[in-house]
């Protein structure tokens, strides 16, 4: 596609759930990455995929937390028995190999609100 | 320990004028740096990325400059207009293991 695109924009769960988050890279950008952002912070780094590399999750906050992506291509972040401390936005973003030449593009992000 | 600093207050700049903002870093050694511009409710967009063997890298009205014995780049808008209001992000990539750590930002308005 033209962008990175992430559904939902926005998800409401009760504490407790589990969700999914779905990021659509741009294709042929063999470089994915998980951040969340929180109100008033910075963004931090969660996971990052590239080509058929095992991923790096160094910044995955617990183990409620994993990530997955298929055929190189559309990624899923899913967090198990969700808390309220997960509420935040998910951005994914994707680049050509190590995005140092053109940067990441980022999609807009997943709000999940966690009541 | 490890810090990215922007500077955490709103900067405003009166149209027309240059605004300029500041990423200061402690204890890391990037080997390049990105500084990118956030709408609200919008995911980061990539503005300019400068290497370390660089002092300058400019871009239409974008100006960033790059000193790695400060530690500190700077972020230049020439003629800003008011298109230019939105939080402006700083990243290292410290080459080693292929991610960037992002500053918390700084919010610029330009007043019309």
């Amino acid at each position: 596609g033209a962008g990175v695109s992430q559904s939902p924009s926005n998800k409401v769960t009760e504490k407790g759930k589990d969700v999914e988050l779905r990021c659509d890279p741009i294709s042929g950008h063999t470089a994915l990455y998980w951040y969340r952002q929180s109100l008033g912070q910075g963004l931090e780094f969660l996971i990052y995929f590239q080509g058929n590399s095992a991923p790096d999750k160094s910044g995955l906050p617990s183990d409620r937390f994993s990530a997955e992506r298929t055929g190189g291509s559309v990624s899923t972040l899913t967090i198990q028995r969700t808390q309220q401390e997960d509420s935040a936005v998910y951005l994914c973003a994707s680049s050509l190999d190590t995005g140092r030449g053109s940067g990441y593009t980022f999609g807009s992000g997943t709000r999940l609100t966690v009541v | 320990s490890q810090k990215i600093e922007q500077n955490s207050e709103a900067l405003n700049i009166q149209e027309g004028k240059t605004a300029t903002l500041t990423c200061n870093y402690t204890n890391y050694s990037p080997a390049y740096l990105q500084w990118y511009r956030q709408d609200p409710g919008r995911g980061p967009v990539f503005l300019l990325l400068i290497r370390e063997n660089e002092k300058e890298k400019r871009k239409e009205r974008l100006k960033v400059t790059f000193d790695t014995t400060l530690k500190q780049s700077l972020f230049h808008i020439t003629a800003s207009q008011p298109a230019d209001s939105a939080t402006y992000l700083c990243a290292l990539d410290m080459q080693r293991d292929d991610k960037i750590i992002f500053g918390k930002g700084t919010r610029l308005h330009i007043l019309p």
